[in-house]
């Protein structure tokens, strides 16, 4: 099956700071999801994005399918934005199952 | 819209008790539905699948059990917690089978004492 690999497993950023979070699958997917979890344990819903590249606010995230990685970008990051980043995949062989990978955990520094 | 409410939040429970966790979808019909287990540290890892009343796919051989009795709603049971039983629990939902977005519940934390 789909193996999903995320990176770096740990960020310290200062307010204001922009950075990039990548995710590695090892297979074509049909489905790659981008979550935070908030420090009450909700996933949220970041973006939904099997290829191509998408906009929300200070976030963007981009999928080169054909590469097998999609990244995350944070702009002009906040400490709110502070959680657990996951990046999650699968394709019609997993049948609905999606692949989680380990997370980048992010802290942003006032 | 749609919501997905799961309870308990929090749940404390000795080994060898039993369980029973509840995961309801609303505003949706025939939703395929998850149960997902977060361990001490990062990762998720899917425990059931369920895409119908009665239809249960278990990923995972363990001490655990799920039953889908009616379209939106889905339950996670154990009949004798064990210790490696505590993690966060988490449910979730999605419209097709793939490729589509999984929606997830806020979760339930279990501690087996």
């Amino acid at each position: 099956g789909i193996q999903v690999e995320q990176s770096p497993p740990d960020l310290i950023l200062q307010e204001g700071a922009n950075s990039t979070l990548r995710c590695n699958f090892s297979d074509s997917v049909n489905n790659l999801q981008w979550f935070h979890q908030n420090p009450w344990g909700q996933l949220i819903n970041l973006f939904y994005i099997p290829s191509g590249t998408k906009q929300n606010g200070r976030l963007s995230a981009t999928t080169v399918a054909t590469e097998r990685y999609s990244l995350l970008y944070i702009s002009s990051s906040q400490t709110t934005d502070s959680g657990v980043y996951f990046c999650a995949a699968n394709n019609y062989n997993q049948g609905g199952k999606l692949i989680f990978g380990q997370g980048t955990e992010l802290s942003v520094k006032p | 819209s749609q919501t997905i409410h799961q309870w308990p939040a929090t749940l404390v429970q000795p080994v060898g008790s039993p369980l029973s966790l509840e995961c309801t979808v609303e505003g949706t019909s025939n939703p395929n539905l998850y149960w997902y287990r977060q361990a001490a540290g990062r990762g998720l890892q899917l425990l059931f699948y369920s895409v119908g009343i009665g239809q249960i796919s278990s990923e995972v051989p363990q001490n655990l059990s799920a039953s889908r009795p009616q379209d939106r709603q889905f339950i996670l049971s154990s009949k004798k917690l064990l210790l490696s039983d505590s993690g966060f629990y988490l449910c979730a939902w999605s419209r097709t089978s793939v490729p589509d977005t999984q929606y997830f519940g806020p979760g339930t934390r279990l501690t087996v004492l």
